[in-house]
């Protein structure tokens, strides 16, 4: 299986609002309502941000929120703060597997 | 809490054998696989496959199947990954992950693992 298309980076100012989208097919991304976001700082392990397309865990900030339209998720950060600034990840639940994004870089201006 | 330590940090020689572990606390082993992820340093996440405790059943991404073995010890909530002829190519950190339901809600702190001669 091949990974989910992300954009290698994108960047935003403090306060501002950016939006990261995840490519996939229809057997994954288009064929469920099982993606999941991850962030991973620096030397650290990955952290669940949203899952089943626009759920937050408990402890996840409401300035994260999630979407989906046909083969294509998106993650949105309103409200820019410096410590948002991290690798995002995105997967997607295949039939008997989960597949990851190839990772966006987010800097925070 | 919800925890999943991993064994720490090997260094080994290409073709030399390895197994690394991640042991869970705080739930109930048996009731959620684990996943192992790979990612090398400076890239991406790479799902190479799952264990699901109660039973053992495995299975494997297909640019994993064949090298590596995935296995698991309900009896001390342990699960394994394993290698039998490491190649300069698995230099990486390895996390174990805990899946729940579609989603992957706690991960390992990782074990780095390096390959040289």
């Amino acid at each position: 299986q091949s990974a989910l298309t992300q954009p290698a980076s994108v960047s935003g100012s403090p306060g501002q609002s950016i939006t990261i989208s995840c490519t996939g097919t229809s057997s994954d991304v288009g064929g469920y309502n099982y993606v999941s976001w991850y962030q991973q700082h620096p030397g650290k392990a990955p952290k669940l941000m949203i899952y089943d397309v626009n759920n937050r865990p408990s402890g996840v900030s409401y300035r994260f929120s999630g979407s989906k339209s046909g083969n294509t998720a998106s993650l949105t950060i309103s409200g820019l703060q410096t410590e948002d600034e991290a690798d995002y990840y995105c997967s997607s639940y295949t039939t008997s597997s989960l597949v990851f994004g190839g990772g966006t870089k987010l800097t925070v201006l | 809490e919800v925890q999943l330590v991993q064994s720490g940090a090997e260094v080994k020689k290409p073709g030399e054998s390895l197994r690394i572990s991640c042991q869970g606390s705080g739930y109930s082993f048996t009731t959620y696989w684990i996943n192992w992820v790979r990612q090398v340093p400076g890239k991406g996440l790479e799902w190479m496959g799952r264990i699901d405790p109660s039973d053992s059943y495995t299975n494997y991404s297909p640019s994993f199947q064949g090298h590596v073995s995935i296995s698991a010890d309900k009896s001390i909530s342990t699960a394994y990954l394993q290698w039998s002829s490491l190649k300069a190519s698995d230099t990486a950190m390895y996390y174990c992950a805990r899946r729940f339901s579609s989603w992957i809600d706690s991960w390992g702190q990782g074990t780095l693992v390096t390959v040289s001669s």
